[in-house]
């Protein structure tokens, strides 16, 4: 009964390939969110999705792409990778707004060579 | 903008020692939450509390307890009895309501890693 799930957990792929990462609730909630961990384990907001309407992309290059199909599902898709976008990439949802808790899926470890 | 600061990177302890971890934040909103997440080792994020800016009632969970002052902007985090599960980073996370309500994300600092010798 994961509440949060995503897939999938490691990703390695190489440079200049596109990728996608699905992340799936259901718990119910309104509004889902992507964000990357970096190697310093730096947690930084990438995108936010309310009743599938984009809310945030917080300067995020156009490579990425979010899209949600509806309210349980929100996909990740990265367009010609980079070295740089290996991370650690955290789907999390909540009720309404960021101000009630987040639960987080248990993240994707993507290696890009 | 807004801002939260973990200043300690790193703490170690022995098992059954008392810790504190600092969290300071800065805010423009008058109404905002705060929350800390924990990181085990095995990577996911659990949600450990919530607290919103009118509520400066410290919390106490167990063995864990929150001291939330809204004159120091600060919203601390203390462990009794450290075990070594208690092992893992630690997120201090800030959100607010300066885009008018929406989905904001949540804005972390950058962590404290405690690490519980046995």
């Amino acid at each position: 009964d994961t509440a949060v799930s995503q897939t999938p957990k490691y990703l390695v792929t190489q440079m200049g390939n596109d990728k996608s990462i699905k992340c799936e609730q259901n718990l119910g909630h309104d509004t889902m969110y992507w964000y990357k961990q970096d190697s310093k384990k730096f947690l930084k907001i990438m995108f936010s999705y309310n009743n599938k309407e984009l809310i945030i992309n917080e300067t995020v290059p156009n490579r990425f792409s979010p899209k949600s199909p509806d309210k349980a599902h929100l996909n990740l898709h990265i367009n010609s990778l980079e070295l740089g976008d290996s991370a650690v990439y955290f789907c999390a949802s909540s009720r309404l707004t960021a101000n009630y808790e987040q639960y987080f899926g248990p993240g994707t470890r993507l290696t890009v060579t | 903008a807004q801002k939260v600061t973990q200043a300690q990177t790193e703490i170690s302890v022995v098992e059954k020692e008392d810790v504190t971890l600092d969290c300071v934040y800065e805010t423009r909103d008058t109404t905002y939450y705060l929350f800390w997440y924990k990181q085990p080792p095995s990577g996911e994020l659990v949600f450990l509390i919530r607290r919103n800016s009118f509520d400066e009632q410290n919390e106490i969970s167990g063995r864990y307890s929150w001291n939330f002052q809204k004159s120091t902007s600060s919203f601390n985090f203390t462990i009794t009895a450290s075990q070594v599960v208690d092992s893992a980073v630690y997120f201090c996370a800030l959100s607010g309501t300066h885009s008018g309500g929406g989905a904001d994300g949540l804005t972390f600092g950058k962590g404290t890693h405690l690490i519980i010798q046995p």
